[in-house]
């Protein structure tokens, strides 16, 4: 969805680094999340946010770590990368619209690569 | 637990065939959402579910809760080239929460 945008789309990294992944969304909604995919995973929880004052460790956020600095921005940081955090980085945000308030709408990932 | 267990894991079937992918839950869902990615893309939201025994259509794909709201279903019926993609089912972690547990997906190849 074009309402919500992620930068880098790709990026490739070493071992020890630190990396912080962007998300914006124009589509004024309260929550936004993180996940990472893996093939054969499927999506699974970093962070979460329900408000700039609200983060939620999700499952796996051990080695992550977020910033909420606007309501429509969210950052994923890497602190030290390493190998098996190589993965694909999905943005996405839910919130009061037109339908259901529980809709995920989702970024256009981020491919990071950790050598 | 929390998990979601999402069945089969691939599927590959001829064109024109029908296409059915679950999703179990060992706990009462209080609500199941459905979700396609595409290949190279992002999910997308299809449908959510919140009644028991609910059905619902788009088209050719049908979405069913089942009456204890533990399963959901999704079936395309008469596959096109366009429904390749992998299929996620999404629950809440707890009811009234919007934190979500998405299923392992199903990946599903049609052939012309």
């Amino acid at each position: 969805d074009a309402d919500v945008t992620q930068t880098p789309r790709n990026r490739i990294t070493k071992t020890g680094k630190r990396i912080m992944l962007e998300c914006s969304q124009t589509k004024g909604h309260d929550r936004m999340y993180w996940y990472r995919q893996d093939p054969g995973l499927g999506l699974r929880l970093i962070y979460y946010s329900f408000d700039v004052k609200d983060i939620n460790k999700g499952e796996i956020s051990d080695g992550y770590s977020v910033s909420r600095q606007a309501q429509a921005k969210f950052s994923l940081s890497l602190e030290s990368a390493i190998p098996n955090q190589t993965a694909l980085y999905f943005c996405a945000t839910s919130g009061r619209t037109s339908g259901s308030t529980d809709t995920q709408y989702f970024g256009p990932g981020t491919r990071l690569t950790v050598l | 637990g929390q998990q979601v267990m999402q069945i089969p894991q691939y599927q590959h079937v001829q064109e024109g065939e029908d296409f059915t992918t679950y999703c179990n839950s060992s706990t009462t869902l209080s609500n199941i959402q459905w979700y396609k990615q595409r290949p190279g893309g992002h999910p997308v939201f299809l449908i959510q579910l919140v009644k028991s025994g609910e059905v619902k259509k788009q088209k050719r794909l049908t979405f069913q809760f089942g009456e204890a709201k533990k399963n959901s279903s999704l079936h395309i019926t008469a596959t096109q080239t366009t429904d390749v993609g992998t299929y996620f089912c999404a629950r809440r972690t707890t009811s009234g929460t919007y934190k979500y547990i998405f299923g392992t997906g199903t990946r599903l190849k049609v052939l012309a």
